[in-house]
């Protein structure tokens, strides 16, 4: 079975600051690696993912994220971020197991972003 | 495209009352999935279901069954509410590969 530890439950920042949020993955199959964002009484939407080739991955609203496999993390980075990117952030993995693609979710991590 | 459509989007119910939360894709996915969301515990698994006719258990089934007569509806049943089920409830589906899951907007679910 897969898990996702998402490092820091809660991330304050300043506008135009660099971000980065840290999660670590374990598994014991290859893994596809994914960052979904959630805003206010929304659903969660897709930031950016990894599935193969380049480590290094790039998503929507300047956000980008770094595949590490010796050190399994996936950490997401923003070089300056805006009042807007004030969310949830969650890290999630797939893995196959069992005969499915489940998708595993971190615990989420609360970007807080002060003007 | 209206991707995934939840019902109800709150509702207040009394301990001990079923109830059904619905769920309907419109992407033609193979794949569908039922999560609650608490505080400081992310997004945890109920159930899952590969295709239409099968189903599968995730983390947290108990106190919650499923059924997929068909693919494009995953509806999430409670057959007797207990205040610990008070929650926010998320429907995804996706291809059933290894892409990503794409979700509803919620149920918040307030058993009393």
């Amino acid at each position: 079975a897969q898990s996702v530890t998402q490092l820091d439950s809660q991330v304050p920042v300043f506008e135009e600051a660099p971000v980065e949020l840290r999660c670590n993955y374990s598994s014991s199959v290859s893994v596809y690696l994914f960052w979904y964002v959630q805003y206010p009484n929304q659903g969660l939407q897709l930031l950016l993912k990894y599935l193969s080739g380049s480590t290094l991955v790039k998503g929507i609203n300047g956000f980008e994220a770094e595949f590490n496999k010796s050190q399994t993390s996936f950490h997401l980075r923003k070089p300056s971020v805006h009042i807007s990117d004030t969310a949830e952030y969650f890290c999630a993995v797939t893995a196959w197991a069992g005969g499915s693609y489940i998708p595993t979710f971190g615990r989420g991590t609360s970007l807080i972003v002060h003007p | 495209t209206a991707g995934i459509t939840q019902a109800p989007t709150s509702q207040i119910l009394a301990a001990g009352r079923s109830m059904t939360l619905r769920c309907t894709q419109d992407m033609r996915h193979n794949a569908m999935y039922w999560y609650r969301q608490d505080l400081g515990l992310g997004l945890r698994l109920i159930h899952y279901s590969n295709t239409a006719g099968t189903t599968g258990k995730g983390e947290v089934p108990d106190g919650y069954s499923v059924s997929r007569a068909n693919t494009d509806d995953f509806p999430l049943t409670l057959a007797s509410a207990v205040p610990s089920q008070t929650s926010v409830y998320f429907c995804a589906s996706s291809t059933g590969t290894a892409g990503e899951a794409f979700f509803g907007q919620g149920t918040r679910l307030t058993v009393v």
